[in-house]
């Protein structure tokens, strides 16, 4: 029953430092993306994937880097981190088909550049 | 220019008072979705209520209920007789298909407060 899980759950890195998030999920979901929520906004799409093999740009790609290698997971890379990178990042995912078809979130992850 | 917008950054109502959260959507595509999603404090996106730009009628789903004026481009999230857990941020998001890959736009957010 995990859904969509995100790893790690918190992480605090250093101005220029890199590391990688990971999103995995067990339902078989063709579609995956990357968000980040700043504090008094809502959330932002960076990057998302249609399928495995595949990646687009979102609203805020700049600086930041993905794959999905195998379809159940997604990774969000940082290369060199900024203080602007500080967020909460969401990865979610949902079927192909289905207009009515939700988005399901994990639990985010806390990231805090210094 | 927003694509959503939500109106009220905060609001407070008693419990098991009904309350109602705006959502204002701007769109020309004649077939899109709204989505609302519930946030607790513990930062975990919960699905709510859909509604299909087609749909005839308002959605619910148990407490929640969704007053879809297409007219108005508003999908206002209602919720019947408030409690005390349903203190949260609330997100209203459009999809709209011919953006493909069933991507969501979201709202910046109302933060719900049920008073006991």
């Amino acid at each position: 029953n995990a859904g969509v899980t995100q790893t790690p759950k918190f992480r605090v890195l250093k101005t220029g430092q890199s590391m990688t998030l990971l999103c995995a999920q067990d339902m078989n979901h063709e579609y995956m993306y990357w968000y980040r929520q700043d504090p008094g906004m809502g959330l932002r799409l960076i990057h998302y994937s249609v399928g495995e093999g595949t990646t687009a740009k979102g609203e805020v790609p700049d600086g930041y880097n993905v794959s999905r290698l195998k379809k159940q997971n997604f990774l969000l890379g940082l290369e060199s981190a900024a203080p602007s990178q500080t967020s909460v990042y969401f990865c979610a995912s949902t079927r192909q088909e289905g207009p009515n078809q939700p988005q399901h979130f994990g639990d985010g992850t806390r990231l805090s550049i210094l | 220019a927003q694509k959503i917008t939500q109106t009220q950054p905060g609001m407070f109502v008693q419990e098991k008072e009904a309350v109602t959260l705006d959502c204002t959507y701007d769109t020309s595509d004649p077939s899109y979705g709204l989505f609302w999603y519930k946030q607790p404090s513990s930062g975990e996106m919960i699905f709510l209520i859909y509604q299909g730009s087609y749909d005839q009628q308002n959605a619910t789903e148990g407490r929640y209920s969704l007053n879809f004026q297409k007219a108005r481009k508003s999908a206002n999230l209602v919720i019947s007789a408030s409690q005390l857990g349903d203190s949260a941020m609330y997100f209203c998001a459009m999809r709209e298909y011919n953006q493909g890959a069933q991507k969501l736009v979201f709202g910046q957010g109302t933060r719900l407060t049920i008073n006991p």
